[in-house]
């Protein structure tokens, strides 16, 4: 079963600053995708990134950037110049292609509640 | 806007009670999903259904059941409700294939008094 590890409960930067979100993951998988999504204080869950474990160009999205490790199973979220907009819980996710059998869902990390100081 | 429709938004019953949750995906998506999330047990898969057929079952409880329909609206059914199922209720939705990614309705928050 695959497993994905947020180590950072809560991070706090000032606005404008860049941060690193950090998640790890298990899987003996060698496609997959690996996904960032942010939950505001309104509860929705927004895709802010996608990245897909066959592609070693690491996705950026505006001002969002990932670093994705594949050996290492490391895929973490780069904000720079952060917005007060960004003060959310973000979560980073795992799922499998498709086609692949088995469970096709996405696991979730537990998180990082990210807060953006004016 | 996800494009993903979630009713009701809200919705407080008493233990003991059942109650159905209404999901209607994207235009074109044939994959649905429900999760629950709750404070101290993150976000929980709870089943997927592609097309109308069952595809993937999570951690749902055999008080909980789910159904797609032909016209792919899906329904979370939750019966004999019990405090503990107080949380909020995902239904997602993707399409299948090489730009796979779900997108998240907003939620219905069930209060279980």
């Amino acid at each position: 079963a695959q497993t994905v590890t947020q180590s950072q409960p809560e991070m706090s930067v000032q606005e404008a600053e860049t941060v690193t979100l950090s998640c790890t993951y298990d899987t003996s998988e060698s496609n997959y995708y690996l996904f960032w999504y942010k939950q505001p204080p309104s509860r929705q869950m927004i895709l802010v990134i996608r990245q897909e474990a066959y592609k070693q160009q690491n996705a950026t999205e505006n001002r969002f950037s990932v670093n994705f490790q594949k050996a290492a199973k490391s895929f973490s979220l780069k904000i720079s110049d952060s917005q007060l907009g960004d003060t959310a819980m973000y979560f980073c996710a795992f799922m499998k292609p498709f086609l692949i059998q088995g469970a096709q869902k996405l696991v979730f990390g537990q998180g990082t509640r990210l807060t953006i100081n004016p | 806007d996800s494009g993903v429709t979630q009713t009701p938004k809200h919705l407080i019953t008493a233990t003991g009670q059942r109650v159905t949750l209404r999901c209607s995906p994207r235009s074109g998506d044939l994959s649905v999903y429900w999760y629950q999330q709750s404070l101290d047990q993150g976000l929980q898969f709870l089943i997927q259904y592609y097309n109308g057929e069952e595809r993937a079952k999570g951690n749902i409880l055999e008080r909980f059941s789910a159904q797609q329909f032909p016209d792919l609206h899906s329904e979370l059914n939750l019966s004999s409700l019990e405090l503990g199922d107080s949380a909020l209720y995902f239904c997602a939705s993707s399409v299948s294939g090489p730009n796979e990614k779900l997108f998240f309705g907003s939620g219905t928050q069930l209060s279980v008094l």
